[in-house]
């Protein structure tokens, strides 16, 4: 079974933090992705990455930059987090296929 | 950039009933996925199909695709109280990993 886990289920950080969001995924999936999910706007990408090192915005990338050093590893970071960014964040992957396959989400909540 | 449009927002059903769900998009796709959120959890991958399909079935579930009117159709037969989730719809266009989410129907199924 594919196995998509992210560092954290829940966090809580101050304005102005740089926060980190790991996602590990076990499959040896090219592709991998970001969303940010909130009430009554579902799901929206943050970026993608396609392969190690490379990546693409996606609908919403302001305040947010990633990392992705090593295939199985993508990581999303808030420079300097603000009260906007409270979310529940989700990271997924997906290989040859187009289903994504999902981590059980970081609910982030900036103070 | 909001492609899938699920209808109804909210539905709630008792078990043992029938669930329709629909979803509409506006653009050309490649494929059409339907995902389930459980409470506070990441989406799960329920059903791919294609745009040259127009049925498929898995399960419980009965998915219907109509490219001519951009829309498609969830059906969960013999609901139970376990079915009780959030479900998305999300569209692929041709060559792209990406995929785009619907804001999803709150499905409740009372015992």
């Amino acid at each position: 079974d594919v196995k998509v886990t992210q560092s954290s289920r829940y966090l809580v950080k101050r304005t102005g933090e740089k926060v980190f969001l790991e996602c590990v995924q076990d499959m040896d999936h090219e592709n991998m992705f970001w969303y940010r999910q909130d009430p009554g706007l579902g799901l929206r990408l943050i970026y993608f990455s396609y392969d190690v090192k490379m990546k693409e915005k996606g609908d919403i990338p302001e305040g947010y930059s990633v990392s992705r050093e090593k295939k199985e590893r993508f990581s999303l970071i808030l420079e300097s987090a603000s009260t906007n960014q409270t979310s529940m964040y989700l990271c997924a992957s997906s290989g040859q296929a187009y289903e994504q396959y999902f981590g059980p989400g970081t609910r982030l909540t900036v103070t | 950039s909001q492609q899938g449009e699920e209808d109804p927002q909210a539905l709630s059903i008792q078990e043992g009933e029938n669930a329709t769900m629909n979803c509409s998009y506006k653009t050309s796709i490649n494929n059409l996925q339907w995902y389930r959120q459980n409470s506070g959890r990441g989406l799960v991958h329920l059903i791919l199909i294609r745009s040259n399909e127009r049925e498929k079935h898995s399960g419980r579930l009965r998915v219907t695709l109509d490219t001519s009117k951009k829309s498609s159709s969830l059906l969960i037969t013999a609901s139970r109280a376990a079915d009780t989730a959030s479900y998305f719809c999300a569209t692929s266009s041709s060559g792209s990993e990406k995929l785009v989410f619907g804001k999803g129907t709150k499905l409740t199924v009372n015992p």
